[in-house]
């Protein structure tokens, strides 16, 4: 199995701040996925992360609001820019590993 | 949008009994996965099915899928007050390697 962890594990923040949440990953994956899961929903793939490569967002999302860097196989950040309460959730990132999909322990983000 | 649709929403036992969601989706499929959220931290993984499968188990856990009703069912025997969480499916499509659609996902109380 992969194992993930995430920073931070929670945040609250102001209004129109920024919060970069990092992603490491104990194997060398290809892809990365982001995942937004808004209190009382369930998730919803933000987008996919490929070294080497631009993010792909999925509808709905764009890379002004959302970007994404990753640098290496390991690892992954996604920033949350220009914050509105609207932004309040747990963000997951996750990896496909040998068919599997693991996913990091969430950011639980509370924007005022 | 959510690929699946889970039911029911949210299920109550007690101890000992089993329990069983079922998942719906609405796409061709290469896999579906189960995953367990307690109180909204990260997700756990239970167990995936492929598309050319139709059951599996891992300990208590039963799974089965039906390819020809797009339908899947989780089933917990004997379950613990430690399983109370919520439970979601989550499908990987052909044409999608890698991301997932989730379910709505289905909130389960174990009382002692």
């Amino acid at each position: 199995s992969a194992v993930i962890s995430q920073k931070p594990s929670r945040d609250i923040c102001q209004r129109g701040t920024s919060l970069t949440i990092q992603c490491q990953v104990d194997s060398q994956v290809t892809m990365m996925f982001w995942y937004r899961q808004q209190p009382g929903q369930s998730l919803t793939l933000i987008a996919t992360a490929n070294q080497g490569s631009e993010a792909t967002y999925e509808s709905g999302f764009v890379i002004d609001k959302f970007p994404i860097s990753r640098p290496n196989l390991t690892f992954s950040t996604l920033t949350v820019s220009n914050m509105s309460p609207e932004d309040s959730s747990i963000y997951l990132c996750s990896v496909a590993y040998q068919e599997t999909q693991y996913f990091g322990p969430g950011t639980r983000l509370l924007v005022l | 949008s959510q690929q699946g649709e889970e039911d029911p929403q949210a299920l109550s036992i007690q101890e000992g009994e089993n329990a069983t969601m079922n998942c719906s989706y609405k796409t061709s499929i290469n896999n579906l996965q189960w995953y367990r959220q307690n109180s909204g931290r990260g997700l756990v993984h239970l167990i995936l099915i492929r598309s050319n499968e139709r059951e599996k188990h891992s300990g208590r856990l039963r799974v089965t899928l039906d390819t020809s009703k797009k339908s899947s069912s989780l089933l917990i025997t004997a379950s613990r007050a430690a399983d109370t969480a919520s439970y979601f499916c989550a499908t990987g499509a052909t044409d999608s390697w890698g991301k997932l659609q989730f379910g709505a996902g289905t909130q389960v109380v174990v009382t002692p």
